[in-house]
């Protein structure tokens, strides 16, 4: 009965080399963020869709991209991974109503040799 | 501009004893507040939020926390702690600026809890 789930759980890459993660959820929910999170530091948001709507926010580097072909998945594409990219990746999802709780999938740990 | 602050870096406990974990919040209306819990190498787990309503709010696993609005805070409560509840916590305020839903977290508090 997992709702947000991520894959893979743990994703190795090289230095530059063009790497996906995926998000899925089972909860028909419209919003799905994703996050990077950096050794026990706070979740940094790098973008978001309500429902197609894509938002970006200012800082995040153009290396990162998304796509979200329909409600139930969600992509990250880091086009030429640095090692400063090397970090856990969360997703999560909300119904998208004010004041609605964020539920997050496990997390993909990324590694850039 | 809305901001989270977690005073505390770490919080050790003996199993047992009472736990604290604090949060203060800084917002322009009334803030959604909300508590969640990371495990090594694991995702955030919603433990409990204040939308309106009760100030003392209950949530999973014998958490509760007190909304205190005139102190704007938010701290996160257990009468008996356990080794188990040892882990990373996070205060998250909401920002509905722009009419999208965004959290803004704390910093983290890492909770140790020692038998």
């Amino acid at each position: 009965d997992a709702m947000v789930i991520q894959n893979p759980r743990y994703q190795v890459t090289q230095f530059g080399k063009p790497v996906t993660l995926s998000c899925s959820q089972t909860l028909n929910h419209n919003v799905m963020y994703w996050y990077q999170q950096k050794s026990s530091q706070a979740p940094k948001l790098l973008f978001h869709y309500y429902d197609k709507d894509f938002n970006n926010e200012a800082d995040t580097p153009d290396n990162f991209q998304s796509r979200r072909p329909n409600t139930s998945f969600c992509f990250l594409d880091i086009r030429s991974p640095g090692l400063g990219d090397a970090a856990m990746y969360l997703c999560a999802t909300e119904p998208g109503l004010a004041g609605e709780t964020q539920y997050f999938g496990p997390g993909t740990r990324l590694l850039v040799l | 501009a809305q901001s989270v602050a977690q005073p505390e870096d770490q919080v050790n406990v003996a199993e047992g004893n009472p736990l604290t974990v604090k949060c203060t919040y800084s917002v322009s209306g009334n803030p959604y507040l909300f508590w969640y819990v990371q495990y090594p190498n694991r995702g955030l787990q919603f433990l409990l939020k204040y939308i309106t309503g009760d100030n003392l709010v209950k949530g999973s696993y014998g958490f509760e926390a007190e909304f205190n609005k005139s102190q704007t805070s938010f701290h996160l409560k257990k009468p008996s702690a356990l080794v188990s509840d040892s882990a990373l916590y996070f205060c998250a305020v909401r920002d509905v600026a722009g009419g999208y839903n965004k959290l803004i977290f704390g910093a983290g508090t890492r909770l140790a809890v020692h038998p």
